[in-house]
């Protein structure tokens, strides 16, 4: 069965501290993994997109890695803001069909203090 | 910013009343997405349309209709409203034919439904 699991579930750090938020996924075939943040009564805003040949991808602060080969995301959030206090989604394409088939995890969300 | 747009942004409803939920976006876009979000849950896709006079159900067994008339705007719609459809609904666009590996979604704001 596909599936995108996401850890933490929730996170609290203080504002200026770094954080890296983990994505497993069993999704398969894989065709790109996306991280989208989603501030609360918000839809979700693309951060990254990777495909299987990448395996870094920088977005200002945001920083996410891509492991192929262990089925492994992790998106890095540096200095962190209150602004960056939000629901963080890891999404997997598939290339099942040329719908390019999403599956989403449950996020994790963060709460940074000021 | 995404232009893409959801009206209303909340609603209140009584059940068994027929509701529409609206999405436009300006992009240009072939595909549009529905999705159903509880909270602290994963998005699920409930329609998706690639192109006018396209629909197809997604992963998740809904009771709701959509329709494609125009490539700008793909309505939702509830026939009768149950306190089971609570929930947030998201609409999504994107996509350029065969540039799937490219492809973003850009989400509207969403609207919140409660049903009493």
């Amino acid at each position: 069965k596909n599936q995108v699991e996401q850890s933490p579930q929730s996170l609290i750090i203080l504002e200026g501290k770094n954080c890296t938020l983990q994505c497993n996924y069993t999704v398969s075939p894989f065709s790109n993994l996306r991280w989208y943040k989603q501030d609360t009564g918000r839809g979700p805003v693309s951060l990254t997109i990777m495909t299987f040949s990448e395996n870094t991808k920088s977005n200002g602060r945001y920083t996410a890695t891509l492991d192929a080969d262990t089925k492994q995301s992790s998106l890095h959030i540096t200095a962190s803001q209150l602004s960056d206090s939000a629901s963080y989604i890891c999404v997997v394409s598939d290339r099942g069909s040329t719908l390019g088939r999403l599956y989403f995890g449950r996020g994790t969300q963060l709460t940074v203090w000021p | 910013e995404a232009d893409i747009y959801q009206t209303p942004r909340y609603l209140v409803i009584g059940t068994g009343k027929k509701i529409t939920l609206e999405c436009s976006q300006t992009m240009g876009h072939d595909k549009m997405y529905w999705y159903q979000q509880d909270p602290g849950m994963e998005l699920h896709l409930i329609h998706y349309s690639y192109g006018v006079n396209s629909t197809e159900k997604g992963d998740l067994s809904s009771e709701s209709t959509v329709s494609r008339i125009r490539t700008e705007h793909f309505p939702l719609t509830l026939e009768s409203a149950r306190p089971s459809h609570t929930s947030q609904y998201l609409c999504a666009s994107g996509g350029i034919a065969g540039r799937e590996y490219q492809e973003t979604q850009y989400f509207g704001p969403g609207t919140r439904l409660l049903v009493l």
